[in-house]
This record gives structure tokens, C-alpha cells and sequence, in this order.
């Protein structure tokens, strides 16, 4: 089974609102409410940011908030902070107890 | 305080097995899944496998099946993942998470580097 699509890349500048997409199939993204959103530093452990598509962990900035249409899953950061340059990754249940992930986004913040 | 603490890195020959636990403490195995996920360097997250500690399944990614076998010694709270006939594309830093039923993972361990190389 093939990762889910995400841009190998994305950037902006502080303050501004990025958003990163994840496309799946309907074997995926689009038969389950049950993507998750990673951020991760280099040399560190993913940090889980949004789950089912749109919940937001304790502790998590309201900064950042998911969506879905279909068989595409999108995360956005609102007020982009230099804290928030990091890989990301989109998850998504595939059903038979199995999950698959997506390649990884580098945001760059300006 | 939920911890995942994984052992430390290890360098492997071809063909060899390497063998990862990952220590728990601040919940009950059951209360979660565990699963695998794998990172080669500079790449991305690679989902491998999973054990329920309910009743014992445990599913693996079809590229796994067959090489990876996850187990878990519950009297110790430690989940291990052992994983065979290793080639240098097996190079990588392997996690272990747990896994909600909303197949989301909270909580991770810090990660074990292999390096397979002869």
C-alpha cells in the first residue's frame, strides 16, 4: 500500500496561515474519519496535533486545525509562529486493523 | 506520567536479527494498542505493525509480514519487536507508540537507531 500524498515542502511567513494537504483513496482518507496529524522536530519523536480529522489534543495550540473532503485531508496553522517549522505527517486508518502514513511535510517558516 | 522508554541503539550485520523492547509505565498495556513505526534517515514515517494486548493479535504491514514479530512480556510491561534477515535498507530509527481506537498515536517512546551495516 503507497504512503498518502503529501507536498514534500511547504513555507510561509510569521503570521501567516499555511495549509498542508494529505491525499489518500477511498480505501483510506475516504471511508474513515481517523486522520491524525503528526509534528516533528529533527532528532525527536512525533508529537500528535490533531486526531479524527479535526480533534485537538489538551495542550495543543487552537492554531492548528484539521479538515477533510473526500479522499484529501488538510491541515492548517493559523499565525505561523518559528516554533512551528518542523516535519508533519498526516495518518490514516486503512482499515484491517492496519494504518498507513503520509510522506512528510517540511514546513519553513520565513 | 504515561512513559514509553525503548532500548538503546544497536549495530547489526546482514542477515542478522535485532531485537527492540520498549518499556511502559503510567498505564495498563491493555489500555492501548502498541505498534511499530520505522523512520530510514531522512525519510518518512513507516508504519510496521501492531499487537493487541487484549487478546493477543498482532497485524503487521504487508512489507513486514513474514520478518517482524511483536511481543509483549505483560508481567514486565514491555513490548519488544524483533525483526529478521536484516539488509542496510532496514537502517532506520524504530518507535514504538501506542495506539487508541481512534487509531491515533498519543504517547511515544524516544526511539532505537539500527544501523545495518557489515
Amino acid at each position: 500500500q503507497s504512503a498518502l500524498t503529501q507536498p514534500a515542502s511547504v513555507s510561509g511567513s510569521p503570521g501567516q496561515s499555511i495549509t498542508i494537504s494529505c491525499t489518500g483513496t477511498s480505501s483510506d482518507i475516504g471511508t474513515y474519519n481517523l486522520v491524525s496529524w503528526y509534528q516533528q522536530h529533527p532528532g525527536k519523536a512525533p508529537k500528535l496535533m490533531i486526531y479524527e480529522v479535526t480533534q485537538r489534543p489538551s495542550g495543543v495550540s487552537n492554531r492548528f486545525s484539521g479538515s477533510k473532503s473526500g479522499n484529501t485531508a488538510s491541515l492548517t496553522i493559523s499565525g505561523l509562529q518559528a516554533e512551528d517549522e518542523a516535519d508533519y505527517y498526516c495518518c490514516s486508518y486503512a482499515g484491517s486493523s492496519t494504518v498507513i502514513f503520509g510522506g512528510g511535510t517540511k514546513l519553513t517558516v520565513l | 506520567e504515561v512513559q514509553l522508554v525503548q532500548s538503546g541503539a544497536a549495530v547489526k550485520k546482514p542477515g542478522a536479527t535485532v531485537k527492540i523492547s520498549c518499556k511502559v509505565s503510567g498505564y495498563t498495556l491493555t489500555d492501548y494498542f502498541t505498534h511499530w513505526v520505522r523512520q530510514a534517515p531522512g525519510k518518512g514515517l513507516e508504519w510496521m505493525g501492531l499487537l493487541d494486548h487484549q487478546d493477543g493479535e498482532t497485524i503487521y504491514a504487508e512489507k513486514f509480514h513474514g520478518r517482524v514479530t511483536i511481543t509483549a512480556d505483560t508481567s514486565a510491561d514491555i513490548v519488544y519487536m524483533e525483526m529478521a534477515s536484516l539488509r542496510s535498507e532496514d537502517t532506520a530509527v524504530y518507535f514504538c507508540a501506542t495506539l487508541s481506537t481512534s487509531w491515533t498515536s498519543d504517547y511515544w517512546g524516544q526511539g532505537t537507531l539500527v544501523t545495518v551495516s557489515s
